[in-house]
């Protein structure tokens, strides 16, 4: 299976820890799309990178979260110090190209996270 | 800022019977995409249908059809002949076709979850 890869797929941490969730995309995509959803609700977009530079992060929290496409490696959304609000599942999302409106994103099965 | 509204929060249909998911939309731009996502217990997102706003032939994929009505902001999913494996959270999502801050992300509304009975 060529398509967005996530892991891991269920991630425990207590409060006050450093969650790190990583994805890889598409085989050739090189934009890469963060988005969490809480309990009963839909997707909230986080973060949109493209290798190396963070292009809009508008829908990301000033603190705590961070996010890098690093030129080698998977994407990883970084949470410090996790609080229970945290708690929700984090989608990757992947496209071949980031013109808007282009191409569509592809999804990866989320990572849920647990927050103790 | 965009917003997308599912008024249904729980739909349910026969199996082999036809199903219409709402959506409505709020947006001042002219042009943008619109898509329905399935989403199963799984929790994986898959795409099931696209529109582009300057199109005005309806998308259809196989059982999956659109009904879109730019002028009323109204972009309904259609499911013919439902199947088991259809029941899922199907989400309504808007993309801007625009350049500019916020423009790369897809809005989603809250979800319609579809149960399908035997």
């Amino acid at each position: 299976n060529a398509g967005v890869m996530q892991n891991p797929r269920h991630l425990v941490r207590r409060r006050g820890q450093e969650a790190r969730l990583r994805c890889s995309p598409v085989k050739g995509h090189s934009h890469v799309y963060w988005y969490r959803q809480l309990p009963e609700e839909g997707l909230k977009f986080m973060v949109y990178l493209q290798k190396e530079n963070i292009i809009d992060e508008s829908g990301m929290p000033k603190e705590r979260f961070s996010a890098e496409f690093p030129k080698e490696g998977p994407s990883i959304l970084r949470i410090q110090q996790v609080v229970r609000g945290d708690s929700a599942a984090y989608f990757c999302a992947s496209s071949l190209d980031g013109r808007v409106g282009g191409q569509p994103q592809h999804f990866g099965d989320g990572t849920r996270l647990s927050i103790l | 800022a965009q917003t997308v509204t599912q008024s249904q929060p729980e739909m349910s249909v026969q199996e082999a019977e036809t199903v219409t998911l709402s959506c409505t939309y709020d947006t001042s731009e002219s042009d943008y995409y619109l898509f329905w996502y399935k989403q199963p217990p799984s929790r994986q997102m898959i795409l099931v249908i696209r529109q582009e706003a300057y199109k005005q032939q309806n998308a259809t994929e196989n059982r999956f059809s659109v009904n879109f009505q730019k002028a009323a902001k109204s972009f309904s999913l259609k499911i013919s002949d439902s199947q088991l494996g259809d029941a899922a959270m199907y989400f309504c999502a808007y993309r801007s076709a625009f350049a500019g801050a916020g423009s790369y992300q897809l809005t989603f509304g809250k979800g319609t979850k579809l149960s399908v009975i035997p």
